[in-house]
């Protein structure tokens, strides 16, 4: 079994949608979270941190959900600029700082 | 700041020979790795270091060296290049190994073909 699993889409949206995502992670050991966003043919950037008690950045919200092992990304008022594809990352064991990344989730913006 | 940077942006090799990709980061970073991209995988870890002068094994060594003599550079080898090595190669740094931060920085990638 993956450590990271993604549903690889593609989520194809029109503009101003609202378009949700979710990672699951096998071991319930796992100590931080991570979204990152990585444009075509470009490096991996990080798009933001996941907290326990979920959060927020702009249009953006990451949430976490222990019990069930996965994460969430949820993107309000989509842009044409928001296509991209999404990795889950997660530091996969306590205690260790190496990362384990998922295959990622493609979303396509249309206008 | 350059950040993490990478060379060649491509190439490509013929089964059997050999090449160094190199990767620098201006940025006092400790941790460096290598990581390979291929199609519906997630990045897999190749080698790391926490440090000049140290270095360690990920997820998949097998057919590749490191060495990291400098904070700086962290250059990584292809010992005897085989069509399985054709991927995209991103070299990454981070500040710290510290449960909170785990940024990393990534390089544009190297586009290997092996034939």
């Amino acid at each position: 079994r993956k450590e990271v699993e993604q549903d690889p889409g593609p989520f194809n949206v029109p503009e101003g949608a609202t378009v949700a995502f979710n990672c699951t992670y096998s071991n319930s050991a796992s100590q931080s979270f991570f979204w990152y966003r990585q444009d075509c043919r470009k490096e991996p950037k990080l798009l933001m941190s996941v907290y326990s008690s979920g959060n927020e950045d702009g249009r953006f919200t990451a949430q976490l959900n222990r019990a069930s092992q996965y994460i969430s990304l949820l993107i309000r008022d989509s842009k044409l600029s928001d296509s991209a594809t999404y990795l889950c990352v997660v530091n996969s064991r306590a205690n260790d700082y190496k990362l384990s990344f998922g295959a990622g989730t493609t979303v396509t913006v249309r206008a | 700041n350059a950040g993490v940077t990478q060379t060649p942006k491509f190439q490509v090799l013929k089964t059997g020979q050999s090449m160094t990709l190199q990767c620098a980061q201006d940025m006092n970073h400790e941790y460096m790795s290598w990581y390979r991209q291929d199609p519906g995988m997630g990045l897999r870890l190749i080698h790391y270091s926490v440090g000049a002068g140290i270095t360690d094994q990920g997820e998949v060594p097998n057919g590749y060296n490191v060495s990291r003599s400098t904070t700086e550079d962290f250059p990584l080898r292809l010992l005897s290049a085989a069509p399985s090595q054709t991927s995209v190669y991103f070299c990454a740094s981070s500040y710290s190994m510290g449960n909170s931060n785990y940024e990393q920085y990534f390089g544009p990638g190297t586009r290997l073909t092996v034939t």
